[in-house]
């Protein structure tokens, strides 16, 4: 069956700090893979996409990697700060071309001052 | 910056009884969509509309549940005969066809269901 898995235990880690998160798949063959942030009780905001064909995004202090072969993507924050606490989700379309998004189940960030 | 609204931000039901989600999407968006997040777990796909008609839908949207775009701004969720597992976090978003990096979320409706 398909799967999105994010590590469920939370990560804390000291402010300045580069924060990794993974996520990893089973089961699909996405064109690309969504990275967004969720605060408590709000919806989730987009961040970043990066594609099969791109090894590796920027934007700011945010990076995201996707390896194809390994069924993995990694999303990264440099020098992180508190404001970057929250929980951060991965998500791949079911079926090329349905815009029909699954999420991973979120990896919670803590950033420590 | 455009944004997806939602009302009621909560909305609190005896079982049984039909609820109505509603949302306004972002005005030039074509997809859209209902999500729902039981408190602690992650963000479920249940529908998402194109075209006047649902595109896609999850094993949770059962007959129960429907959805309607009854004019150019607002999209529904309906739920017929609400259960205690409905109670949930149930967020509408919005996407721009071909741009799929553009899913925005709307802020949310915390229904619970006694």
């Amino acid at each position: 069956s398909q799967k999105i898995e994010q590590n469920s235990e939370a990560l804390n880690i000291q402010e300045g700090k580069t924060a990794t998160l993974t996520c990893n798949y089973t089961n699909y063959s996405p064109a690309y893979l969504q990275w967004y942030r969720q605060d408590p009780g709000r919806g989730p905001v987009f961040l970043l996409l990066i594609r099969e064909n791109e090894k590796e995004k920027r934007k700011e202090r945010l990076k995201v990697t996707f390896d194809t072969t390994l069924k993995q993507s990694l999303f990264h924050i440099t020098a992180s700060q508190p404001a970057d606490s929250a929980t951060y989700l991965c998500a791949l379309e079911q079926g090329s071309g349905t815009y029909k998004y699954i999420f991973g189940t979120g990896t919670r960030l803590k950033v420590l001052a | 910056e455009p944004e997806v609204t939602q009302t009621p931000s909560h909305q609190v039901t005896q079982m049984g009884q039909e609820v109505i989600l509603r949302c306004v999407p972002i005005s030039n968006h074509l997809y859209f969509y209902w999500y729902r997040q039981i408190l602690g777990q992650k963000v479920e796909f249940l529908v998402s509309f194109y075209n006047n008609e649902i595109s896609e839908k999850s094993e949770i949207f059962d007959d129960q549940f429907s959805v309607e775009r009854p004019d150019g701004s607002n999209f529904t969720l309906k739920i017929r005969s609400t259960k205690l597992e409905d109670s949930a976090m149930y967020f509408c978003a919005s996407l721009l066809q071909g741009r799929v990096e553009t899913q925005y979320f709307g802020p949310g409706t915390r229904l619970l269901v006694l």
